[in-house]
């Protein structure tokens, strides 16, 4: 069965450090997400991207960067981890219909601590 | 700015009593309209959506909910909770600027009492 997965599930990092949160999909999707999940904030949107070497800035894109090399991943790099960084993480993936709503498709989380 | 409110952050009820979980949103444009659940330790699943048919719209697990354009509303109901309904919740509206990205509301945790 297709699917969506995120490595790792849990991460403790320190501040000031490099790290990499891999989502990985095989739904053949163009469209891939990277949200923040923290209490009281809901969801909100880091980075997406429509396809291969498209990148596009969310509402929270700040200290984030990924990139698209293939279809089926979308790596979010933290370049210099901090504090208020912490939370969880979600990745989703939804296909392409132009004109209509694609249901996007969720991972199961990444659980980041930094310290 | 477009935005989702959903009143209550917590909500509790008795096993086989109504559940009623709030959404009001904000959009300039005729919004598609989502209902998330997130069980503990899991990603979310799409619970519901509206994309102007039907203003009654039924989802998975008995819920459903109601698309009222003057109150800018749609609040999700399911006439009895089970236990196995404890999760959270999330309201959602399509932006305004891409049918594929959504905004979130802050969620609601529902509890459910034996």
């Amino acid at each position: 069965d297709a699917e969506i997965t995120q490595s790792p599930r849990h991460k403790i990092t320190e501040t000031g450090r490099q790290v990499t949160l891999a989502c990985h999909q095989t739904w053949n999707h163009n469209n891939m997400f990277w949200y923040r999940q923290d209490l009281g904030h809901g969801l909100r949107l880091i980075h997406y991207s429509y396809g291969v070497q498209d990148t596009n800035k969310g509402e929270v894109s700040d200290g984030y960067s990924v990139s698209r090399s293939n279809t089926e991943d979308l790596p979010l790099t933290l370049e210099s981890a901090a504090s208020s960084q912490t939370s969880v993480y979600f990745c989703a993936s939804s296909r392409v219909q132009k004109g209509l709503y694609n249901e996007q498709f969720f991972g199961p989380g990444t659980r980041l601590t930094v310290l | 700015a477009q935005s989702v409110t959903q009143l209550g952050s917590h909500v509790s009820v008795s096993e086989g009593a109504l559940v009623l979980l709030r959404c009001n949103y904000s959009s300039s444009v005729p919004p598609y309209l989502f209902w998330y659940v997130q069980y503990p330790n899991q990603g979310l699943q799409l619970l519901l959506k509206y994309t102007s048919a039907a203003t009654l719209v039924k989802g998975i697990n008995g819920f459903e909910a109601e698309f009222k354009k003057s109150e800018t509303s749609f609040h999700l109901t399911k006439p009895s909770a089970h236990m196995s309904d404890a999760a959270e919740y999330f309201c959602a509206v399509s932006s305004e600027t891409s049918y594929d990205k959504v905004i979130f509301g802050p969620g609601t945790s529902l509890s459910v009492i034996p």
